[in-house]
């Protein structure tokens, strides 16, 4: 148990849903991030906010939308979504430089 | 943008034989981290290693950072069938603050 909780686990949507991830962490920490993690491929760094600002976009599409409302909680907005984005959807938190704390992973299948 | 990338893409070993897998990294950083992730979990921080320092042990993990280079390696001893996980390593660039960067990973079984 890293402290840093994910809901929820897994999620199966239709392309025309709109559906969220949470992301939850008491660990004090100030940055909070959103990877995806697709099968073979590199952890693909989504977003990061520092401070609840967000503070890097790395050109992720429109359809997912981050929303940071404190330091504690990170959300993950999906609307209309391909069967592509379908993957385990990883939230991090961190203290600084020094060690990432990932919770568990959404895994995510787009129908 | 990928920073790390490690080497091989699988590994598989017998129980008490030693594993060992790298990784490349493309910028300067300020550390080099290891992590595991069991299957289809999140990932678990093993050892950081700083960007003045060459070797580090931990346990039955010793990582080792060459910074003329842009490589590290993680070695583990005595693996036994519960080291059966991937390996990734990230990198925190100098010119990106909290910019935690990873790689594909290596899977590594352990076959008891």
């Amino acid at each position: 148990e890293t402290g840093v909780t994910q809901t929820p686990r897994h999620l199966v949507m239709g392309m025309t849903n709109k559906k969220s991830l949470k992301c939850e962490q008491h660990l004090g920490h100030n940055a909070m991030y959103w990877y995806k993690q697709s099968a073979k491929k590199p952890l693909e760094l989504m977003f990061v906010y520092n401070f609840k600002e967000q503070t890097e976009n790395n050109s992720v599409p429109s359809r997912f939308s981050p929303e940071c409302p404190n330091s504690s909680h990170l959300f993950l907005h999906l609307h209309t979504l391909q069967p592509e984005d379908s993957a385990l959807y990883l939230c991090a938190s961190s203290p600084g430089t020094v060690e990432a704390f990932f919770g568990q992973g959404t895994r995510l299948t787009v129908v | 943008s990928q920073q790390g990338e490690e080497d091989p893409q699988a590994l598989s070993i017998q129980e008490g034989e030693n594993a060992t897998m790298n990784c490349s990294y493309k910028t300067s950083i300020n550390n080099l981290q290891w992590y595991r992730q069991n299957s289809g979990r999140g990932l678990v921080h093993l050892i950081l290693i700083r960007s003045n320092e060459r070797e580090k042990h931990s346990g039955r993990l010793r990582v080792t950072l060459d910074t003329s280079k842009k490589s590290s390696s993680l070695l583990i001893t005595a693996s036994r069938a519960a080291d059966t996980a991937s390996y990734f390593c990230a990198t925190v660039p100098t010119d990106s603050w909290g910019k935690f960067q990873f790689g594909a990973g290596t899977q590594v079984v352990v076959t008891p």
